[in-house]
């Protein structure tokens, strides 16, 4: 199984807003809802940001959202802010019962 | 509050193997699936398995298929990961990390570091 493809950085102003995409295959990312979101920062365990493509656990600020169309996923930071800076991993459910994560996302604020 | 704590950095020599435990606390053990991911220097998140704690079935990434075990011991709420015939290319942090009912990672472990080397 393949990593799904994200861009290797993503940037922008404080108060600017940011889309990271995740493209995947009908396999995975195209043939289910369970596309799941991780802020990462070095050194910390990665923190739920999204689930089911658009699912906001509780104590994650609503400025990120989720979306999906086909076979790619996206992440939506808007209203950048600088504890925003870290890495960003995408992840889903597969035909083959197993999960797969994306190639990750640097976040840089400007 | 949930706790997922891992045991601390190992160094093994190539072709050795590595045990790394994941034990769990604040919920009950068997009744949330656990599954490992790894990830090595500079390099992204890599999904390894789940363990069922309640039936101790296992699946794993076909890429660790023949060379990873996961185990658990359901009297002390601890899941494990064995990692056989190391290389170089093993040397990662592995995390263990809850599955929640609605296919994500809800809470992980602190990591741990295991470098293969000579």
């Amino acid at each position: 199984q393949s990593a799904l493809t994200q861009p290797a950085s993503v940037s922008g102003s404080p108060g600017q807003s940011i889309t990271i995409s995740c493209t995947g295959a009908s396999s995975d990312v195209g043939g289910y809802n369970f596309v799941s979101w991780y802020q990462h920062h070095p050194g910390k365990a990665p923190k739920l940001m999204i689930y089911d493509v658009t699912n906001r656990p509780s104590g994650v600020s609503n400025r990120f959202s989720g979306s999906k169309s086909g076979n790619t996923a996206s992440l939506t930071i808007s209203g950048l802010q600088a504890e925003d800076e870290a890495d960003y991993y995408c992840n889903s459910y597969t035909s083959s019962s197993s999960y797969v994560f994306g190639t990750g996302t640097k976040v840089t604020v400007l | 509050q949930v706790q997922l704590v891992q045991t601390g950095a190992e160094v093994k020599k190539p072709g050795a193997s590595v045990k790394v435990s994941c034990k769990a606390s604040g919920y009950t053990f068997t009744g949330y699936f656990l599954h490992w991911v790894r990830q090595a220097p500079g390099q992204g998140l890599e999904w390894m398995g789940w363990i069922n704690p309640n039936s101790g079935d296992t699946n794993y990434a076909q890429k660790f298929q023949g060379r990873v075990t996961l185990t658990r011991d359901t009297s002390i709420s601890t899941a494990y990961m064995e990692l056989s015939s190391l290389t170089s290319d093993d040397t990662a942090v592995y995390y263990c990390a809850r599955f929640t009912g609605s296919s994500s990672f809800d809470y992980w472990g602190q990591g741990t570091l295991v470098t293969v080397s000579s």
